[in-house]
């Protein structure tokens, strides 16, 4: 079936660090990919997508390129901020107009 | 600017014991969703609601009833609590179903411990 790995976390980094929160897929078909970031205490929000192959969203510094032929949406960030820490967590939708298919999450800290 | 309002933030149930977790939205979304949040398990989807009027099963969907109250209301009950569905609950809308074009909106979550 149709699946989404994360890195484990937690990802503790330094302020003004490069960060890379690695996510691959596995899918039948060709899916649509989307990170969502949880900041502490809050509900989930949408922080980018990718509707099809070689496609890049961005949002924030934020970046994902959509690489099908490794199956692979990886989060980077050039330069990460305290307030950059959050749960991040990537998720791919296919057939169902309903139903994500969700990563485990990726924890990340960002000490000053 | 509320967005998705989740009630309670807090509950602690016995087994067996009932309660309803209430969740409604502001912004006019046709589509309404309920979550369950468990550590290393991402979200998995309890029931949805594509439109007023209509509910449909998720990945989840055993022990648990849903409301589609109105358009802004979607309640979700449990109606005899078990030990394992202690997890964080979330509420979310989208305009439409299309989750390619319309994104989630989630509320801030209620954390149920059954005991």
């Amino acid at each position: 079936g149709n699946s989404v790995t994360q890195m484990e976390g937690p990802v503790t980094l330094s302020e003004e660090a490069f960060l890379t929160i690695n996510c691959t897929y596995t899918a039948t078909g060709y899916p649509s990919l989307f990170w969502y970031v949880q900041y502490p205490g809050e509900g989930l929000q949408l922080l980018l997508k990718a509707t099809k192959a070689d496609d890049k969203g961005s949002n924030k510094g934020f970046e994902a390129t959509y690489r099908k032929e490794t199956t692979s949406f990886h989060l980077e960030k050039g330069s990460v901020q305290v307030s950059d820490s959050a749960v991040y967590f990537c998720a791919l939708i296919m057939d169902s107009n309903y139903q994500l298919i969700w990563g485990a999450g990726t924890k990340l800290i960002i000490k000053p | 600017n509320a967005g998705v309002t989740q009630t309670p933030k807090f509950q602690v149930l016995k087994t067996g014991q009932s309660m309803t977790l209430q969740c409604a939205q502001d912004m006019n979304h046709n589509s309404m969703y309920w979550y369950r949040q468990d550590p290393g398990m991402g979200l998995r989807l309890i029931y949805y609601s594509a439109s007023e009027g209509t509910t449909d099963k998720g990945e989840v969907p055993n022990g648990y009833n849903v409301s589609r109250l109105n358009k802004r209301e979607f309640s979700l009950r449990l109606e005899s609590a078990a030990p394992s569905q202690t997890s964080v609950y979330f509420c979310a809308s989208s305009v439409m179903g299309g989750l390619y074009n319309s994104p989630l909106h989630f509320g801030n979550g209620t954390r149920l411990t059954v005991t």
